[in-house]
């Protein structure tokens, strides 16, 4: 699977908006973006993915590049229970198979 | 709707002991993956099944076995407890291999060799 790069930490206030960034400037076309996160002592949960068009869910928004090589997580409005290690993924749609982890961005929310 | 369970949630073994971790998922799915997620790391994958009496190794094997005889279950055996296997481990399930699939996760269990 193709690199990813997030950030380590990042901050945000409790109810602003908070958008994570993952740079993949060697995607291929056939792997979609996935993002996971992974509370305090708990397994990772999915959050959302897409492959070009940006996508919105219940919990987040993914808004990805025109060229792809990068995409942002949106939070709209982070609450304390928002606070995660979150992951960046690429899975290839031809062969993908286990979920690859980096390390991933610790979130911290402030109240 | 239990979604993917682990039995045990913490256990401390000493050297050379062996072990079953036990994985269990409600959901009919037919792929199952054992992690493991080492302090302030990524989770690595160890075995996976892409079905009910099938297993395939995954980036880090050695030291543990696994078997799938029922489609529900996924079994982590240690055959001889090493240190090095200090970790947490997370079983998965998902609908099917594919990019487009989401993987879901269970809480872990904590094991700890000494």
């Amino acid at each position: 699977d193709a690199k990813t790069t997030q950030p380590n930490s990042m901050e945000s206030n409790e109810e602003e908006p908070v958008h994570l960034p993952c740079n993949h400037s060697t995607i291929s076309g056939t792997d979609y973006i996935h993002w996971y996160r992974q509370l305090p002592s708990q397994g990772p949960e999915y959050v959302i993915h897409g492959l070009t068009s940006n996508v919105n869910n219940r919990m987040a928004s993914l808004a990805i590049a025109e060229d792809r090589k990068s995409s942002t997580l949106i939070l709209h409005r982070a609450t304390l229970r928002d606070a995660a290690v979150y992951y960046c993924i690429l899975r290839d749609g031809g062969s993908a198979r286990q979920l690859t982890f980096g390390s991933g961005t610790q979130l911290t929310v402030l109240p | 709707n239990a979604g993917v369970t682990q039995t045990p949630k913490f256990r401390v073994l000493k050297t050379g002991q062996s072990m079953t971790l036990l994985c269990a998922q409600d959901m009919n799915h037919e792929y199952m993956y054992w992690y493991r997620q080492d302090p302030g790391m990524g989770l690595r994958l160890i075995h996976y099944s892409v079905g009910e009496g099938t297993t395939a190794k995954g980036e880090v094997p050695d030291g543990y076995n696994v078997s799938r005889l029922k489609k529900q279950n996924f079994l982590l055996g240690l055959e001889s407890a090493a240190p090095s296997q200090t970790s947490v481990y997370f079983c998965a399930s998902s609908y099917l291999r594919g990019a487009s699939y989401e993987q879901y996760f269970g809480p872990g269990t904590r094991l700890t060799v000494t």
